[in-house]
């Protein structure tokens, strides 16, 4: 069966720090992943996606992600963060089925300290 | 440019009312729709998914009910309206096509139920 786990609830860094969120998913082809970014009371924004090719994409507002197919991984990174960038963030994995479902991990909440 | 479009933006309603939240989507044709729910500090549910007019999938059963009347329209809908169902409900649609495309998101209805 299709899941995502993503192992950090809350993350907290300071401005300027770099970030990882983690992303463990299990599906039994070859994946395609998402990670989505949603601030408060709002829906979610795609930041980034791997469909095939090159395992490191890199997305909007200077994110990158790296999908590790011996690690079941698709972590988010970011160099540098920003105030701006505290919101809460999911991890999706696309089935191939009817409808071609997303799961979606439980999301982890990033908070940004000055 | 494809846009997305859920009202009401809030809504909050006694145990027991009806429910109709409604969804619309410009600037595509024959998108997959979707519905979601985001209870506090929880990831996305997927409740209902639709693969063209008048074809609804549910994900979970509940007292909630979904029609999709229009190619574009996607209505969530409820007779009588429990404690549990007080969340974030959020729309998408996604393209049509052999490959998973990303979803895209509205902005959401926040529904309390009294």
């Amino acid at each position: 069966a299709q899941s995502v786990t993503q192992p950090d609830i809350h993350i907290t860094v300071s401005e300027g720090a770099s970030l990882e969120l983690r992303c463990n998913y299990s599906y039994g082809a070859t994946p395609y992943l998402f990670w989505y970014v949603q601030s408060p009371g709002q829906g979610l924004q795609l930041l980034l996606k791997y469909f095939s090719g090159d395992t490191l994409v890199q997305g909007i507002k200077g994110f990158e992600a790296e999908f590790k197919r011996s690690q079941s991984s698709f972590n988010l990174r970011k160099p540098s963060v920003h105030w701006s960038d505290a919101a809460e963030y999911f991890c999706a994995v696309g089935a191939r089925n009817t409808g071609n479902q997303f799961y979606f991990g439980t999301g982890t909440s990033l908070t940004v300290i000055p | 440019s494809q846009t997305i479009h859920q009202w009401p933006a809030t809504l909050v309603q006694p145990v027991g009312s009806p429910l109709s939240l409604e969804c619309t989507v410009e600037g595509t044709s024959n998108p997959n729709l979707y519905w979601y729910r985001q209870a506090a500090g929880r990831g996305l549910q997927l409740l209902f998914y639709s693969v063209g007019i008048g074809q609804i999938s549910s994900e979970v059963p509940q007292n909630l009910s979904a029609s999709r009347p229009q190619d574009r329209q996607f209505i969530l809908s409820s007779k009588k309206l429990l404690l549990s169902d007080s969340g974030f409900y959020l729309c998408a649609w996604a393209l049509l096509a052999g490959v998973i495309n990303e979803q895209f998101f509205g902005p959401g209805t926040r529904l309390t139920v009294l």
